[in-house]
């Protein structure tokens, strides 16, 4: 199946500043991802989703300026958290369409963010 | 809109007895209805996926689940569970419109216990 792979895994910073998740479709181009955060024992909550080539939409209640999206080519997506606090402290999971039409989507293994 | 419904929190079970994961959906449109698996620390991994056709689905590790559309449900269940199915389920729905978006369910923490 198709590959999406997140970079890093884990991530330790100060409370101020930014840091940046990759995620990558390693094996097919996705004009679409999508993240997600996830805090402890709860479900995933749809951030946003990133359209290559143009501006992510966000959901309501997310910080388009707390979490800037760039979908700069078609097998990469970021995510960079700017000034970054203690309640951003989360596990951030991408996703992407997979080359067929059949809505299914395949997940990065996740991104583990503590701001101290 | 469409929303997910998953009816139990943390189900308990032995090992080699059966499980069902309860999940509920709602929508005004036709739905594509996945399940996913996610161990400690990890991403997801799907499991099965209905998209259309039989209304029973078979995935992997055993597990399958039927799609009941008069009842809104889509329910997982596996004959035999072992210690390495403990993980955390979560159900989830996609409009047709394939936006790609997937609505997930609050989350299933099966434990199987020896």
């Amino acid at each position: 199946g198709a590959v999406v792979s997140q970079h890093p895994s884990w991530v330790i910073c100060k409370s101020g500043t930014s840091v940046k998740i990759e995620c990558r479709s390693l094996d097919f181009q996705a004009t679409t991802m999508f993240w997600y955060r996830q805090f402890p024992k709860q479900s995933l909550m749809l951030m946003a989703t990133s359209n290559e080539g143009s501006k992510a939409t966000y959901e309501q209640g997310v910080e388009k300026d707390k979490f800037l999206i760039n979908h700069a080519s078609l097998t990469l997506s970021t995510l960079t958290v700017t000034s970054a606090h203690p309640e951003d402290s989360s596990f951030y999971i991408c996703s992407a369409r997979g080359p067929l039409a059949t809505g299914e989507l395949f997940f990065g293994e996740g991104s583990r963010l503590t701001v101290l | 809109a469409q929303s997910v419904t998953q009816l139990d929190s943390q189900v308990p079970v032995f090992e080699e007895a059966p499980v069902e994961l309860r999940c509920n959906y709602s929508s005004s449109v036709s739905v594509y209805l996945f399940w996913y698996v996610q161990y400690p620390n990890q991403g997801l991994q799907l499991l099965l996926k209905y998209l259309s056709g039989s209304t029973l689905v078979k995935g992997i590790n055993g597990f399958e689940a039927e799609f009941n559309k008069s009842q809104t449900s889509f329910h997982l269940r596996k004959p035999s569970v072992h210690i390495s199915d403990t993980a955390e389920y979560f159900c989830a729905v996609s409009d047709l419109g394939n936006t790609g978006k997937l609505i997930f369910g609050q989350g299933t923490t099966l434990q199987v216990k020896p």
